[in-house]
């Protein structure tokens, strides 16, 4: 049973154009989401995070957003660089709770 | 400064055998964890240390799995009589402190990829 779900294995954006990358989580618990880039052979690195009180948090090229009520959220990067192709994750805890649920993320290609 | 590391990168073992994965946190993170990645999955948490001490063991899979961290600091993930289901990529991470919500940021090291002929 899936508590954080990316439905798109992958996606293919060119080179300037801007890349959703879509999660949906069902345990009502969770308070704070996460995405975490990775490339091959590498550990996930933190990309940005979001609280549950708010709907968007923004840093440089990358945005979040939560629907709480859809419970659904999304990373928006802009513009897209080849830099940016990776396996994204999206990841959630919530209150009380230590460990990381993750999605089974989404690859990312961006085109030159 | 220095990531989180661990040794060995990538280790080959036979069914049965027992295996040790190390893990050196990042200095003065209090909070340590591990979890374990399959092909085409997401990671999967096993256990999370608080100093010493495994705050939370609810993620390893069965009694052959255990973990250690005895000064606070290093933790080795140890496996005995090793199954071909267990061949994943092991992750660990430690965070400065092992508060839930807004500072569970946790970074990552490189993993360890364990095969199981």
């Amino acid at each position: 049973d899936q508590q954080v779900k990316q439905n798109s294995p992958s996606l293919s954006v060119q080179e300037g154009r801007i890349s959703i990358l879509n999660c949906d989580y069902t345990n009502s618990m969770f308070d704070y989401f996460l995405w975490y880039k990775k490339y091959p052979a590498e550990g996930p690195t933190f990309l940005i995070s979001i609280s549950s009180i708010k709907d968007k948090n923004e840093d440089g090229r990358f945005t979040v957003f939560l629907n709480k009520s859809a419970k659904h959220l999304s990373l928006h990067i802009v513009p897209s660089q080849p830099g940016d192709s990776a396996v994204y994750f999206c990841a959630a805890s919530g209150a009380g709770s230590y460990q990381l649920t993750f999605g089974k993320g989404t690859k990312l290609s961006v085109i030159p | 400064g220095a990531g989180v590391s661990q040794t060995p990168s990538n280790k080959v073992t036979e069914k049965g055998k027992y295996v040790e994965l190390r893990c050196d946190p990042i200095s003065g993170h209090t909070a340590l964890y591990w979890y374990r990645q399959s092909l085409g999955q997401g990671p999967e948490f096993l256990i999370y240390f608080q100093g010493t001490g495994a705050a939370d063991d609810s993620g390893l899979p069965n009694d052959r799995f255990f973990a250690v961290r005895p000064e606070g600091s290093v933790s080795t993930l140890k496996i005995q009589r090793t199954e071909r289901g267990d061949s994943a990529v092991y992750l660990c991470a430690s965070s400065p402190q092992g508060a839930s919500g807004i500072y569970n940021e946790q970074f990552f090291g490189p993993g360890t990829r364990l095969t199981v002929l």
